[in-house]
């Protein structure tokens, strides 16, 4: 079975520092993975995704992630954080429970950034 | 309007009220999904819908209805529902294909039962 596990519920970073946001997967087949970002009061929006193209994704807003295989781990980053970076960040593992699903997703807890001025 | 959009943003109703919650996607997509968002949880999928056939039910109480008129509305039917129900309901939707496909999502319906 798929699993997401997102170490560190809050992260504070600096303004201009580095972000990095934890997520390591579980997956019985080679898996699809996400980082949406959610901003309060408002629905999931698509940072990137891992499909297997290239192990280094970019996204937007500056954001990026890599696929490491061996770590089991998809952790995102950026290299200089900005103050509407303050939110909350999910990672989430696709799986396709049957030919007739859309494809089933498994989200990590999320975490939250605060971005200190 | 673009994307996934929800109707009302927020709900408040007492725990012997009958409501129902809207989404519709513009995306021209076959699944479309309802999402539980409470706090401290990872969201839980509650409902799919792929050519407006129900494909997946993980468990939900039967005081939440879904429906799926055609590809492009779905929703969810509320009635006598629990103070724990409160939580954020999220829509979302994606195209009916092979695994990898983007989740789209609506900005929610944040739901307080009373």
């Amino acid at each position: 079975a798929q699993s997401v596990t997102q170490l560190g519920s809050h992260v504070s970073v600096s303004e201009g520092a580095l972000v990095l946001l934890r997520c390591n997967y579980s997956s019985s087949v080679p898996p699809y993975l996400f980082w949406y970002v959610q901003y309060p009061n408002q629905g999931l929006q698509l940072l990137l995704k891992y499909t297997s193209a290239a192990t280094l994704v970019k996204g937007i807003n500056g954001f990026e992630a890599e696929f490491k295989k061996s770590e089991t781990s998809f952790h995102l980053t950026k290299p200089s954080a900005h103050m509407s970076d303050a939110a909350e960040y999910f990672c989430a593992v696709s799986d396709q429970a049957s030919s007739n699903t859309g494809n089933q997703f498994y989200f990590g807890t999320g975490t939250s950034l605060t971005v200190i001025p | 309007e673009t994307g996934v959009t929800q109707t009302p943003r927020h709900l408040v109703m007492g725990m012997t009220n009958k409501k129902s919650l809207k989404c519709e996607q513009h995306l021209g997509h076959n699944a479309m999904y309802w999402y539980k968002q409470s706090a401290k949880k990872p969201l839980e999928l509650m409902f799919v819908y792929s050519l407006e056939e129900r494909v997946e039910n993980n468990s939900v109480p039967s005081r939440f209805s879904p429906e799926c008129p055609n590809s492009s509305h779905l929703f969810l039917h509320l009635h006598t529902l629990q103070p724990e129900d409160s939580a954020l309901y999220l829509c979302a939707s994606s195209r009916r294909g092979g695994r990898g496909d983007t989740q789209y999502f609506g900005p929610g319906t944040r739901l307080t039962v009373l």
